[in-house]
């Protein structure tokens, strides 16, 4: 199956900074891949979806990349603030025609003042 | 409403015992799903129900029993459960099955079992 990987230390940045999180898989292309935010006690909110055939899609200060060859996705925030701080989960389908995605372990963001 | 509510915020009860927990929407999500999510883990997928219908239960122990009364409610039945079902569950719903569109998720269910 497949298997998600993002980074499990903690990212600290300074504020103002571009913080940039990275999703990687090992298997098959998904057909999507989604990035949540997470805080804690709290369900996670969805941010961006991309697709198989989208290169990049950018929401305000968001901006994620989508590279079949390398099978990894970027997640950036430009300019960075401490409500910035959170947990950042990817999604992206399991294999087998099941297209419920499944959640990486996430990576917490660290933004300090 | 881009909500999806769930109740109660908190739970906590006995092995013995029985409780529910309730999830709502009224965005017209035909998808709704159940997680589980343990600390410092990912959201695990529990259940899935479309149209009304159950359409996917990741192999769930029997003392998880879900229920959609309608197209706007979802709920999960808990009877007999053990001390390491204690997780934070949440509840989501989705346009379709799949979450290849925007997904909602609810605050969740703090459940502690004693």
């Amino acid at each position: 199956s497949q298997k998600i990987e993002q980074n499990s230390e903690a990212l600290n940045i300074q504020e103002g900074k571009t913080a940039t999180l990275t999703c990687n898989y090992t298997n098959y292309s998904p057909a999507y891949l989604q990035w949540y935010r997470q805080d804690p006690g709290r369900g996670p909110v969805f941010l961006l979806l991309i697709r198989e055939n989208e290169k990049e899609k950018r929401k305000e200060r968001l901006k994620v990349t989508f590279d079949t060859t390398l099978k990894q996705s970027l997640f950036h925030i430009t300019a960075s603030q401490p409500a910035d701080s959170a947990t950042y989960l990817c999604a992206l389908p399991q294999s087998g025609g099941s297209y419920i995605p499944t959640f990486g372990r996430g990576t917490s963001l660290i933004v300090h003042p | 409403d881009t909500e999806v509510t769930q109740t109660p915020k908190h739970l906590v009860m006995g092995m013995t015992n029985k409780k529910s927990l309730k999830c709502e929407q009224h965005m017209g999500h035909r998808a709704m799903y159940w997680y589980k999510q343990k600390a410092k883990k990912p959201p695990e997928l529990m259940f899935v129900y479309s149209y009304e219908k159950l359409s996917i239960n990741e192999s769930v122990p029997s003392r998880f029993s879900p229920e959609c009364p309608n197209s706007s409610l979802l709920n999960l039945h808990l009877h007999a459960l053990q001390p390491e079902d204690s997780a934070l569950y949440l509840c989501a719903s989705s346009q379709s099955e799949g979450m290849n569109t925007e997904a909602f998720f609810g605050q969740g269910t703090r459940l502690t079992v004693v």
